[in-house]
């Protein structure tokens, strides 16, 4: 298994425009998770996805939206991109929601998202 | 408010040296607390937690709930430490989320 897998690995933008990242998780995980990383920064918690149910947000605006689809892979959607936008976004999977001990979050790569 | 907090953006060690990252939360509740790191070029990844009370590496952690501290350590510092380091909590109030503290920058030189 090569892991959590996120496509693309860059993406260059302007203003205004829209965006979709993509994220296999590894087989067998059913959760996903998305995280924004600011330069400088750590990992800010976005959405939570679970069985393709939305189980968590974290405080971003409305532009942000995500989905899980039945094969339990993951959209990132971000609408009229601002410069500030401009981030690492970071996809993690987990066997499922809770904090046992077997349910690490895995991360992938990484999208690195320029805003110009 | 839910907060982690890591008070050195950058610490250098030389090799051999005993090392300390420091972190603080700030949770309502009992809250599950995670260290993560990211070594050059590689992905972010699971370092150590405190439910499972193991030593990854050297490198132990003491939760201690009287100073919301959570502290990384390791009596002797190699080289192959250097990476940046993420303080994480989670809780039922945060669902399983994760929030991190800023990152620490560990150097270990010879």
């Amino acid at each position: 298994d090569a892991g959590v897998t996120q496509s693309p690995t860059h993406l260059i933008k302007t203003r205004g425009q829209h965006v979709t990242l993509r994220c296999s998780p590894i087989s067998g995980h059913k959760s996903v998770s998305w995280y924004q990383q600011v330069l400088g920064q750590g990992p800010q918690f976005i959405f939570q996805y679970y069985e393709k149910e939305e189980r968590g947000r974290g405080n971003f605006p409305d532009r942000f939206s995500a989905r899980q689809f039945p094969n339990y892979s993951s959209e990132l959607n971000v609408n009229a991109l601002l410069l500030g936008d401009s981030a690492l976004y970071l996809c993690a999977s987990s066997l499922a929601l809770g904090l046992a001990v077997y349910n690490e979050q895995f991360f992938g790569p990484g999208t690195r998202l320029t805003v110009l | 408010a839910q907060r982690v907090t890591q008070p050195e953006k950058l610490l250098s060690v030389f090799k051999g040296a005993p090392v300390e990252l420091k972190c603080n939360y700030s949770y309502s509740g009992s809250p599950e607390l995670f260290w993560y790191v990211q070594y050059s070029r590689q992905r972010l990844q699971l370092l150590l937690r405190h439910i499972s009370r193991e030593s990854i590496k050297g490198f132990t952690a003491d939760l201690n709930k009287g100073e919301t501290s959570f502290h990384l350590k390791k009596p002797f510092a190699q080289e192959e430490d250097s990476a940046m380091y993420y303080c994480a909590l989670s809780g039922h109030q945060a669902g399983t989320a994760l929030i991190f503290g800023k990152g620490t920058t560990l150097s270990v030189s010879s």
